[in-house]
């Protein structure tokens, strides 16, 4: 049973680029929630993911948007990226019809470098 | 103010010590999580607790739902177990809040 995954494992791109990350999400969950991880910081939640519509968005400005396809992977966009959008983006899924207390598995991430 | 403290923000301990890490949080929470990343960046859950106490081998995770504290244990710790821990929890609209994370180095 594979895991949360994510791709590309590293990404360079510069200033002003447009980026776009790719999440599959653990079998049988059908939920995707996106994080940001500056160096040294605890992730910031982005959005989520739910029946291919966002369903929650944290304090992230509208060049972050994103997708969630009928087989539930997603994807999250970048547009006109900013040296400070340089992080590690996590991506986890899990199973909102398991009840109120949803465990989050995560993905291993994708490193973005803006340079 | 963070909605969510960790403490101590960096630990080093000699193997075989006890560890504990603690997390205090000011919001109305549905769940904790504790996670584990490793360099490299990947997370894996430790626990996920609403309530009460949960073991796992050596790790041990209490929560205080009415004073608003978790606390993650290590016993025995070994220096695999270095790492960075962060607390997470869910809030009443299933967002969830993390921590900074406690870099925890063991020492052999």
């Amino acid at each position: 049973d594979a895991g949360v995954t994510q791709s590309p494992t590293h990404l360079i791109k510069t200033r002003g680029q447009q980026v776009t990350l790719r999440c599959s999400p653990k079998s049988g969950h059908d939920t995707v929630s996106w994080y940001q991880q500056a160096l040294g910081q605890g992730p910031q939640f982005i959005f989520q993911y739910y029946e291919e519509e966002e369903r929650q968005r944290g304090n992230f400005p509208d060049r972050f948007s994103g997708h969630q396809f009928p087989n539930y992977s997603s994807e999250l966009n970048v547009n006109a990226l900013l040296l400070g959008d340089s992080a590690l983006y996590l991506c986890a899924s899990s199973d909102r019809t398991g009840g109120p207390y949803n465990e989050q598995f995560f993905g291993p991430g994708t490193r973005l470098t803006v340079l | 103010k963070n909605e969510v403290e960790q403490s101590p923000q960096n630990l080093t301990a000699q193997e075989g010590e006890f560890i504990t890490i603690n997390c205090s949080y000011s919001v109305g929470i549905s769940a904790l999580h504790w996670l584990q990343q490793h360099p490299g960046g990947g997370i894996v859950s430790l626990f996920m607790l609403s309530s009460g106490k949960k073991k796992h081998g050596r790790l041990i995770a209490t929560i205080n739902i009415q004073e608003k504290h978790s606390s993650l244990h290590i016993t025995a710790s070994h220096p695999r177990d270095s790492a960075v821990y962060i607390c997470a929890v869910m809030d009443r609209d299933d967002k969830i809040i993390f921590g900074k994370g406690t870099r925890l180095h063991i020492l052999p």
